[in-house]
Order: structure tokens, then sequence, then C-alpha cells
């Protein structure tokens, strides 16, 4: 899937602070910021609809988003944790102002391990 | 509140035979959305069938399932299970408003 790019794929980290990027060449307005741990389903931490923060999970405060445009979403992570090994996808779905039964979208993820 | 419930960790099948995967769900809303994903091993999800019609059968690679919205269900089923079909599998439900609820998932084996 080409459409929804994340970098990097993988990082190592210790107690280091990281950005995760990801752009969405869909023409969506909706974007996501899931964590999906080993053998659990994927878990909502941020969404976005036009650049605005819609729904904010309860997660760490060492996880910062931020959405400059409506194509691109950032993760920042700072002092992280050994809970926070894990697959971090980005999604995105079509969203208006209404209801919308879209699917999600997801990018191919990337891969934190805490040292 | 919404929620979905797949009650299958684990499933194992032989090649050649049909499986089904269960999916049930809770939610107050009318005007819904299902999904099933497949996740293949270091892969992101990604979807396998949509269906948002009480009644109406939707297939895709073989695979099939119909949204009853009596029984709050949306199964899956194969008639013949390949030994590629092996991965993960998750119901989802999309209550409109871009809150996707995912079941625990199912993890399909399929043995020779």
């Amino acid at each position: 899937n080409t459409k929804i790019t994340q970098s990097p794929r993988y990082l190592i980290l210790g107690r280091a602070n990281k950005s995760l990027e990801c752009e969405q060449h869909l023409g969506h307005n909706a974007m996501y910021w899931y964590k999906q741990s080993a053998e659990k389903p994927p878990e909502l931490m941020f969404l976005y609809n036009l650049k605005q923060l819609i729904r904010n999970e309860t997660v760490p405060s060492r996880f910062i988003p931020e959405c400059p445009d409506s194509s691109k979403l950032l993760l920042h992570i700072s002092a992280v944790d050994p809970e926070d090994s894990a697959v971090y996808f980005c999604a995105s779905s079509p969203r208006d102002r209404g209801r919308s039964t879209g699917q999600l979208y997801f990018g191919e993820g990337s891969k934190l391990t805490v040292l | 509140g919404d929620s979905v419930t797949q009650t299958e960790g684990l499933v194992t099948v032989t090649e050649g035979l049909p499986v089904k995967l269960n999916c049930t769900y809770q939610t107050t809303y009318l005007t819904i959305a299902f999904f099933w994903y497949v996740q293949y091993l270091n892969e992101a999800p990604q979807v396998l069938l949509r269906s948002s019609t009480d009644n109406k059968r939707t297939e895709h690679q073989g695979f099939h399932a119909t949204l009853h919205k009596s029984s709050s269900s949306f199964h899956l089923q194969k008639s013949s299970a390949q030994l590629s079909d092996s991965a993960l599998y998750y119901c989802a439900l999309n209550t409109g408003y871009q809150n996707f609820y995912f079941g625990k998932g199912t993890s399909l084996t399929v043995i020779p």
C-alpha cells in the first residue's frame, strides 16, 4: 500500500526522542494513529479530521500528535517506556461533516522497539 | 456502548474444508458499516469485505459474509480454506462517525 507512507519503518530507542511521520495520498479528511501490540487488535490513539484533533484516547503524555496539513500526520515520542514497544499504524478514512461509513486504510506501520 | 465480539481466538482448519469465523456486535446506531480486515504476518490490516446492507451477501477472494441486523452478526465464511488464508482476521464496525470498533481478532491457521 503506497497510498499511505510511513517513516521510519523500524526504530529502536533507548530513552531518546523520535518522531514518526505519515503522509496519505488518498484525499481523505480523517487521519488516525493506531497502536498495535503483539497479539492485539489496533487500538486508537488519536483521530484528526481536517487537521482538528477529534479524539484523544487515554494515551501517555509522552506521545504528542501533530497534523501540519490534512494529508500529513506526525507522532512525537519522548522518553519511551518498554510498554511502548509496538507497531504504530497511521490510517485514514473519508469523512465529511456528516456521517460516513467509509473504510479505514492503514499505512505500512512503524515498528518501535524499546530497549 | 458499541462493541464487536469475536468468540474464537484461534481457529485451525484443514486445507479444502470450510471455515467460519464468528462476529457479533452491539450498537445503538442504525446506519452502520461492517468490515472484515485480514492481517498477514508483518503486514498492515487490509479490508477483505465490507457491508452496510442488511441481509445482503458480500463476497471477495472466495470469502463471503452477510450482515444480519436481526441477530447482530456478520460472520465470515469460506467453503474451501487455502493455506494462503492463514492470517489474523478482525471484524470491525464503523458507526458512521469514523469511530471504528475492532474485535479482538481470530488467528486462522490452515494446515495441509
